[in-house]
């Protein structure tokens, strides 16, 4: 596609439940990152992939989180029992590789822990 | 610990007026930086890269510099408009164990008043 392409935009969840969120990242890019972004802050690193191998995970923040990117491409972030304190948006970029880091991301996904 | 720090974290100018950002980086090895805009709801979108040898880089009113030797960047924009509101994010890349790594800054609110 044109751009990184997030899905869903939006996403409202109960406490306790399980989400996913998805990447669609520019056809060719190896490199694909998570953040995620609390509002008035600057993106917060969360994972970084290289081809279909998470690379760096160091920012996963507990075990309820996980992603995947099975046939890198497209990738999913997975979030377990969902906490109050999730609740930011959750930003996907992709580069072309490792080494040239201009990193092209998405609109994000705002989601909210209710 | 990688760190990148931006002051000051929020600024409100004059429409016309110009403005300097300020990033302080401890990321080693330092491969570049770049400088992201990002506008509300929207994701990052880069302004400019500067590398180790790069002192200073134009695009348009945006005038980066870099010192590698105080590991100091600058965003100076010159005649401020009011499309010029967004979150201003300093970005260091720097090679880790797991490849090209982006370190983020906290970035800098600026609003632009007519």
């Amino acid at each position: 596609g044109a751009g990184v392409s997030q899905t869903p935009s939006n996403k409202v969840t109960e406490k306790g439940k399980y989400v996913e969120l998805r990447c669609d990242p520019i056809s060719g890019h190896t490199a694909l990152y998570w953040y995620r972004q609390s509002l008035g802050q600057g993106p917060e690193f969360l994972i970084y992939f290289q081809g279909t191998g998470a690379a760096d995970d160091s920012g996963l923040p507990n075990d309820r989180f996980f992603a995947v990117r099975p046939e890198g491409s497209v990738s999913t972030l997975k979030i377990q029992r969902t906490e109050r304190g999730d609740s930011a948006v959750y930003l996907c970029a992709s580069s072309r590789d490792s080494e040239s880091n201009e990193a092209f991301f998405g609109q994000g996904t705002r989601l909210t822990v209710v | 610990k990688n760190q990148v720090e931006q002051s000051p974290q929020s600024l409100i100018i004059l429409e016309g007026k110009n403005c300097t950002l300020q990033c302080n980086y401890t990321v080693s090895p330092f491969s570049n930086l770049r400088w992201y805009k990002q506008d509300t709801g929207r994701g990052p979108v880069s302004l400019t890269i500067m590398t180790f040898s790069e002192n200073t880089k134009s695009n348009g009113r945006y005038t980066a510099t870099l010192d590698a030797d105080t590991k100091q960047s600058s965003l100076h924009i010159t005649a401020s408009q009011l499309s010029d509101s967004a979150s201003y994010i300093c970005v260091v890349s720097g090679y880790n164990n797991a490849g090209n790594m982006l370190t983020f800054g906290g970035g800098t609110r600026l609003m632009v008043k007519p």
